[in-house]
């Protein structure tokens, strides 16, 4: 089966400008995470998505951050205006509902605000 | 809230040197113990899930086990191609939380 993709790859931008990372995860699951590495530590959720459905946002920083999953399929996820500290690689990760693999990840958008 | 600590940090190895990695964990109800590998600019890649204390799995050179606090992930007789960071998580309600991870280098 095809893998989780993401967009970019890489994106540099000045802070306080705006930014956009697409995600489109395998066929079938439901269930959608964004999350977010800073370098030398592990993935932090950001938000999770069960279909159209916001599950879990509570670390997201809501006053920068959005996120919007298209018809249970795609997703996007927003930062306006970014600042230097969300230099990160966004990671976005699918799974079947209550999936006992864990989850697959995408490559991930690697963020750098100059 | 549910807390992940591994170490070491990094850890080198000579090929063929065995090595442990430790992953102890808190979390109110543990709903599976997952370990990942990530290369550099990849996302992490699925290794095991573990359930509960004594349980064992195994794939290729790498073992995982675990008890009611920690997970150790063995590497026996390892070769470069698993230098990797290694990432180790726990699942309680519902999302996953990750530990920083051990990166491991084996030199040939």
């Amino acid at each position: 089966e095809a893998g989780v993709a993401q967009s970019p790859r890489y994106k540099i931008i000045e802070k306080r400008q705006s930014v956009a990372f697409w995600c489109n995860p395998i066929s079938g699951h439901a269930t959608l995470y964004w999350y977010q590495q800073i370098l030398g530590q592990g993935p932090k959720l950001l938000i999770q998505f069960q279909n159209n459905g916001v599950v879990d946002d509570s670390q997201l920083p809501k006053d920068r951050f959005s996120a919007e999953r298209l018809k249970g399929v795609d997703s996007t996820l927003k930062i306006q205006p970014a600042k230097l500290e969300d230099s990160a690689v966004y990671l976005c990760a699918s799974s079947r509902q209550d999936s006992n693999y864990g989850y697959t990840f995408g490559s991930g958008t690697r963020l750098t605000v100059v | 809230e549910d807390q992940v600590t591994q170490s070491p940090e990094a850890l080198r190895l000579q090929e063929g040197e065995s090595s442990s990695l430790n992953c102890s964990y808190t979390v109110s109800g543990l709903r599976g113990l997952f370990w990942y590998r990530q290369d550099p600019g990849k996302g992490p890649e699925f290794l095991f899930t573990l359930y509960s204390a004594g349980e064992e799995k195994e794939k290729e050179r790498l073992k995982a086990t675990l008890t009611k606090k920690e997970s150790f992930l063995h590497i026996t007789a390892p070769k470069p191609e698993d230098s990797a960071t290694y990432l180790c998580a726990v699942r309680g309600d519902y999302k996953l939380s990750f530990g920083a991870g051990t990166t491991v280098t084996v030199r040939a």
